[in-house]
């Protein structure tokens, strides 16, 4: 059984740009979240996919968009990048929309923004 | 919006001491999950609790639901150097999906 993996591990962008992050999620898990951790805060949800379809948002702009993909492995892209948008971005799975078992969560991705 | 607040922000314990953390939400929550995230890591899911008034224990940790489904804590008995990290609550509201709490930053000093 493979973990989420994401990629890459980290990036550096300058403000104004875009930048799409990537994540494979659990053999298994058709679910899949995005969350920003900002450096010592808790991870904020972004969105979730379910079955390719976005099922919910938390406040983040439309500039933050993301993709779901038949496999259930997921992107996030981010455009018009700004400096506060620095953070680790953290891609979690589940089984369904039944998450008695918790949200498995990817390493992250480092992004800077410069 | 809704919050979820955890106390105390920080903690520095002795090894083999108690340790606790406090979860707080603005609103009742449908269920709440609690995990661990070491110093450079990702958060690891430790548990779920469900029903008002709620307890499980894992080994040394103990988990509460509160009966108003609004707190929660996590306590841990004679705590370990491996214990080290960040915990977190993270609240269901059945909107936002999971909204998780500001975190208790656990130092156990040997």
């Amino acid at each position: 059984e493979t973990g989420v993996t994401q990629s890459p591990t980290h990036l550096i962008k300058t403000r104004g740009q875009q930048v799409t992050l990537r994540c494979s999620s659990q053999s298994g898990h058709n679910t899949v979240s995005w969350y920003q951790q900002a450096l010592g805060q808790g991870p904020q949800f972004i969105f979730q996919y379910y079955r390719e379809e976005e099922n919910g948002r938390g406040n983040f702009p439309p500039r933050f968009s993301g993709l779901q993909f038949p496999n259930y492995s997921s992107e996030l892209n981010v455009n018009a990048l700004e400096l506060d948008d620095s953070a680790l971005y953290l891609c979690a799975s589940s089984f369904s929309l039944s998450d008695y078992y918790g949200y498995t969560f990817g390493s992250g991705t480092r992004l800077t923004v410069v | 919006g809704q919050q979820v607040m955890q106390i105390p922000q920080y903690q520095h314990v002795q090894e083999g001491e108690d340790f606790t953390t406090y979860c707080n939400s603005s609103t009742t929550l449908s269920n709440i999950q609690w995990y661990k995230q070491r110093p450079g890591g990702h958060p690891v899911f430790l548990i779920q609790l469900v029903k008002s008034g709620e307890v499980k224990k894992q080994k040394r940790l103990t988990f509460q639901f509160g009966e108003a489904k609004k707190n929660s804590s996590l306590h841990i008995t004679a705590t370990q150097t491996t214990d080290v990290g960040t915990y977190f609550c993270a609240g269901y509201s059945g909107t936002y999906k999971y909204i998780f709490g500001t975190g208790t930053r656990l130092k156990v000093l040997a």
